[in-house]
């Protein structure tokens, strides 16, 4: 079935780096487009980042555009986010997620990245 | 740039209930209109998606409706694993609404 695996989060300062991977498995991964979506503690859902599948097509919300860099790698079924400049307002629980044409069908289970000094 | 407002922002109702959520559009969108679910401690789960069609193994008691800014999702008889948080979506920019939150009254 349908896996997405998070990994790469943890506790990290202000003004630091961070990349995150997801793992997929289950589906031929570079048939689909994907995305990053967070989190924030009490808060709702936030999506940040898209890539699209092919030659692929990459979106960015205002939030995280300049600082975040999203990409994949279709022969390790992976896809990552490579968090630059981070600031403590980027704390938060990050979703990877598969598009399926628009919308989110598959969901990992998340992790979590702090951002305190 | 789209935005979604979801209301009420709780909803206390008791199993057996019918739920109605709303979801307002800042502006006229499209069929791209998707509902989520969320437990605690869990990733969303696509309920809904293009206003009214459910995603593989949702129950028949969700439903969603609506046209141009205005989008419902219905759970009809709410089942004690219906009580979670639901967030609307578009296609534009991706956007999610604040979320309705349904308890247990």
């Amino acid at each position: 079935q349908v896996q997405l695996v998070e990994s790469g989060g943890g506790l990290v300062k202000p003004g630091g780096s961070l990349r995150l991977s997801c793992t997929a498995s289950g589906f031929t991964f570079r048939d689909y487009s994907m995305a990053w979506i967070r989190q924030a503690p009490g808060k709702g859902l936030e999506w940040i980042s898209y890539i699209t599948s092919g030659d692929p097509t990459i979106y960015y919300a205002d939030s995280v555009k300049g600082r975040f860099t999203i990409s994949r790698d279709n022969a390790k079924k992976s896809l990552y986010l490579q968090m630059n400049s981070l600031r403590t307002e980027d704390t938060a629980v990050y979703y990877c997620a598969r598009s399926l044409r628009w919308r989110f069908d598959y969901w990992g289970q998340g992790t979590p990245v702090t951002v305190s000094p | 740039e789209i935005v979604l407002t979801q209301s009420p922002a709780t909803l206390s109702l008791s199993p057996g209930e019918r739920a109605t959520l709303s979801c307002r559009a800042s502006q006229s969108v499209d069929g791209y209109f998707a509902w989520y679910q969320q437990k605690p401690g869990q990733a969303p789960r696509l309920l809904i998606y293009d206003v009214s069609n459910r995603a593989t193994g949702i129950p028949a008691r969700f439903s969603g409706s609506g046209s141009e800014t205005d989008f419902t999702l219905t759970i009809n008889s709410l089942e004690p694993e219906d009580f979670a948080v639901y967030y609307c979506q578009h296609l534009s920019n991706w956007a999610f609404g604040g979320g309705t939150k349904v308890e247990i009254k």
